[in-house]
């Protein structure tokens, strides 16, 4: 158990629909890190937060946003979904390993399926 | 933008069976971080060397960091059915907190 969880582990929905991905860090870790995989690809990074604030961008779509909130939970909220965005969607914790190392521990992550 | 690319990305073997996987790029990294990822599920972290040429063994698996900090092997002796799975490296740049993920090797071990 990485101590990473997220919710809801499954997601069906219809093309151009909006859901909310909710995950919440390791106990004490103030980032996180947000990732896309689809079928057989590796892992895209889409996008990071650290103490609320967003810290970097990766490939991540416009129609795509997210946020952390105070409690440092974060949310990834996909609108206008399309047949494509149909993947494993990942949340990431960072913890600082032996320095200067940065390890990721990853949550369980949601299927979302758009039909 | 620093890449990693990783070979094979198909590998079926026997079990007992040796293998080697490897993740190589152009970049210098401050470490690298292998994980092991099952279908359906989060990928777990394995390992992370930092010291270029490091050596480090988990089992019966071996890491090893490139002198030059730009490339990893992981070689895993006498393979068994439950070593299945997606092989990932990872690269972390010199800010230390962004990874670069390679495209995985799918490791498949037969009974």
């Amino acid at each position: 158990d990485s101590g990473v969880t997220q919710t809801p582990k499954h997601l069906i929905t219809a093309t151009g629909q909006r859901v909310t991905l909710r995950c919440s860090p390791r106990s004490g870790d103030l980032s996180v890190y947000w990732y896309q995989q689809s079928l057989d690809q590796g892992l895209q990074f889409l996008i990071q937060y650290y103490n609320g604030e967003e810290r970097a961008k990766g490939n991540i779509l416009e129609r795509f946003s997210a946020q952390q909130f105070p409690d440092l939970h974060s949310e990834l909220n996909l609108s206008s979904l399309e047949l494509g965005d149909s993947a494993l969607y990942f949340c990431a914790s960072l913890v600082w390993g032996t320095p200067p190392s940065y390890e990721q521990y990853f949550g369980p992550g949601t299927r979302l399926t758009v039909t | 933008t620093q890449l990693l690319e990783q070979s094979p990305q198909f590998l079926s073997i026997q079990e007992g069976e040796n293998l080697t996987v490897y993740c190589n790029s152009s970049s210098v990294f401050s470490s690298l971080q292998w994980y092991r990822q099952e279908p359906g599920e989060g990928p777990v972290l394995l390992v992370t060397v930092v010291t270029g040429g490091e050596v480090k063994k988990l089992k019966r698996l071996t890491f090893q960091f490139g002198d030059a900090r730009k490339d990893s092997s992981l070689h895993i002796t006498a393979a068994q059915p439950g070593d299945t799975g997606l092989y990932l490296c990872a690269g972390a740049g010199n800010a230390g907190n962004m990874l670069t993920f390679g495209g995985g090797t799918r490791l498949m071990v037969k009974p």
